[in-house]
């Protein structure tokens, strides 16, 4: 089994801090991981992916990956009401074509 | 350019009955999946289709649970006997490669069954 960790939260943060959710995985060869946010009752939506160690910036979203460490984080700057859902991290193993989800962050950013 | 489209959006029924669900892909992606989302956990692949084909069901209850992709376009998800633990949104999704990328791999609103 193909292990994808996060801690469950609730995170909270004011508005305009700064949101940082991280997720470890257990498959070490994982190529490609990817950040999904799920409002309530709603579809995950993607926001951003990442394949090579370090960061990589989108807007306010900073994805980072530590493969050595097997470790992926996501931070999110300046962070607005509109940003409280839960976040999913999801892992591409070394084998087979299939994410691997954890079982997400819930974010609530207070006004 | 039209989501992936799923019905229906929200059923229940009794423990023992079947139920059946349908989705239809974003034109032209070739990769189908169905996960099971149960509440308060991430997404599990149940099965990965590549056109009509199965690639991966390793992880479908194959005793209640089964699928299929005609012609390689739409697809319909069946539980047959349905057992209270299936209770879960069952969401499609779909994308043009076959290798998750990301890319273009995008979520259907789901199907929340409630098992009573």
């Amino acid at each position: 089994q193909k292990e994808v960790e996060q801690n469950s939260g609730p995170l909270s943060v004011p508005e305009g801090a700064i949101a940082s959710l991280n997720c470890t995985y257990s498959d070490r060869g994982s190529q490609s991981f990817f950040w999904y946010r799920q409002y309530s009752g709603k579809s995950p939506e993607l926001i951003m992916f990442i394949y090579s160690n370090g960061d990589k910036e989108d807007g306010r979203f900073t994805a980072q990956l530590n493969k050595a460490s097997q470790y992926v984080s996501l931070l999110i700057r300046d962070s607005q009401p509109s940003d409280s859902a839960t976040y999913l991290c999801a892992v591409n193993p070394s084998t087979g074509n299939q994410f691997y989800f954890g079982t997400g962050t819930s974010l609530t950013v207070i006004p | 350019e039209a989501g992936v489209a799923q019905s229906p959006r929200y059923k229940i029924i009794e423990k023992r009955q079947s139920v059946a669900f349908w989705c239809n892909p974003i034109s032209g992606h070739a990769t189908l999946y169905w996960y099971q989302q149960i509440l308060g956990q991430g997404p599990k692949l149940l099965i990965q289709f590549q056109n009509n084909g199965v690639v991966d069901d390793s992880q479908l209850p194959k005793d209640r649970f089964s699928a299929e992709r005609l012609k390689g376009v739409d697809s319909t998800l069946k539980i047959q006997p349905a057992k209270l633990e299936d209770s879960a949104v069952y969401l499609c999704a779909s994308s043009l490669v076959s290798r998750g990328d990301g890319y273009g791999y995008t979520f259907g609103s789901g199907t929340r069954l409630t098992v009573v």
